[in-house]
Order: C-alpha cells, then structure tokens, then sequence
C-alpha cells in the first residue's frame, strides 16, 4: 500500500505571494492533518479535516486555509505569505478521525519564502 | 495544554550500546502516545503507537514503555547502529485540543 504522497516537495515564494500544498493520504484513510514545522517552534497542529469537514484546527492566523476533497485528498493554502511561514509542511493521515488511530506522515513540503 | 518535553536532546553514543530517550507529558489524559524517527530534510516515521491502556509496545530491537499516570514514556533502543542515527519524536494525542502534541526531539548519533 502506497504511503503519505506530498506534492510539490520544493517551493520557493516570495513574500506576499500565496501557494497551494497537496497531500494523498493512504488509501482508505479518510482523516488528513497538516503540520508545521520549523527549528524555533518544532512541530505544530495546524488542522484536521475528515469526510471533507474541518474537525479541528490550531493556533493559527487565517492566512492558513485547507480542504478536503471526496477522495479524502486535502489541500492546503497560505496566503500573503510572510518570512516566517517559511517551514516544511508535513501532512498525516489516519484510517478515522477517532483518538486511537495510529498517524502516518508523508516526505513534507519545504516552503522559502523569500 | 499540554506540553511535551523529551531529554536528552542530543545523545552521541558509540556502536552497539543500549540507549533509553525520555519523554515527559503534562496532562495525563491522553489517547495514546507515538515515538517517531526523523532522518534530516525527511518525513515522520511512525515507529512505535501505545494506546493510553497499554504499558508498553515492542518492535525489533526498540520497547516504548508508558506511565501514563506520571506523565512519561521512554523509547529504549538496543545493541544501536549507526543507521539508528536520527532525530527521535515524541507525540502525544490528547483528550483536549484532539491533536498531537510534540516534543522537540533528541537527535541521536551513533558512532562507528
């Protein structure tokens, strides 16, 4: 079975600028997180989305949106993009949404925003 | 809110020593804790997953133990090699907030 797929891999923005991650969960997963993270603030929850609906979301400013197609497939968008949005974002997946279901991660997106 | 701390944060040791990695955790109430491997530049590897009703899980030469009501778990790793060499995660998924919560790692090296 195939794993976490995260595209594109590499991006480079400049500041103001927006740009869109995408990231395939394990077939038949149906929850996809997305995760930020840099070397000051390590790892942090951004959002969950399952059966195409936003469950949970963390401390973040809206600039940061996401979807969740039926497919389970999910996108995340950041606009106006600032310095410090540079990170590598990280999306996981899980077979529900339910508190004991192991994550899976992918490779991560590498954002510069320059 | 919880919070995750994991120590040492750096460990180098020679080939073939057994090693044990903290993780301490404020709130007790949680569903479940995971230890990751992360190599530089890389994803997350989900190594180890411990349910809050387990005391520990076993894989290869890896043992996570879980004391949920003193807030820690340890990850032990034996007779290491210098392919263990990574940053070593540690997540835990809490009641509140329904989302994991990392510590900052603890980068391992394993010498030859």
């Amino acid at each position: 079975k195939a794993g976490v797929t995260q595209t594109p891999r590499y991006l480079i923005k400049t500041r103001g600028q927006q740009v869109t991650l995408s990231c395939s969960p394990i077939s038949g997963h149906r929850s996809v997180s997305w995760y930020q993270q840099t070397p000051g603030q390590g790892l942090q929850f951004l959002f969950e989305y399952f059966s195409e609906t936003q469950r949970n979301k963390g401390n973040f400013p809206g600039r940061f949106s996401g979807r969740q197609f039926s497919n389970s497939r999910s996108e995340m968008n950041v606009s106006t993009l600032e310095l410090g949005d540079s990170a590598l974002y990280l999306c996981a997946s899980r077979q529900w949404a339910g508190g004991t279901d192991e994550q899976f991660f992918g490779p991560g997106t590498r954002l510069t925003v320059l | 809110k919880q919070e995750v701390t994991q120590i040492p944060a750096a460990l180098s040791v020679p080939e073939g020593e057994n090693l044990v990695l903290n993780c301490s955790f404020t709130d007790s109430a949680i569903y479940n804790l995971q230890w990751f491997r992360q190599d530089p530049g890389k994803g997350l590897t989900s190594l180890l997953l411990i349910q809050s009703s387990q005391r520990e899980q076993t894989s290869g030469r890896l043992n996570a133990s879980l004391d949920k009501s003193s807030g820690r778990s340890t990850l032990y790793i034996a007779a290491s090699q210098p392919g263990d060499s990574a940053t070593y995660l540690c997540a835990v998924f809490s009641n509140s907030g329904y989302a994991l919560n990392f510590g900052k790692g603890t980068s391992l090296l394993v010498t030859p």
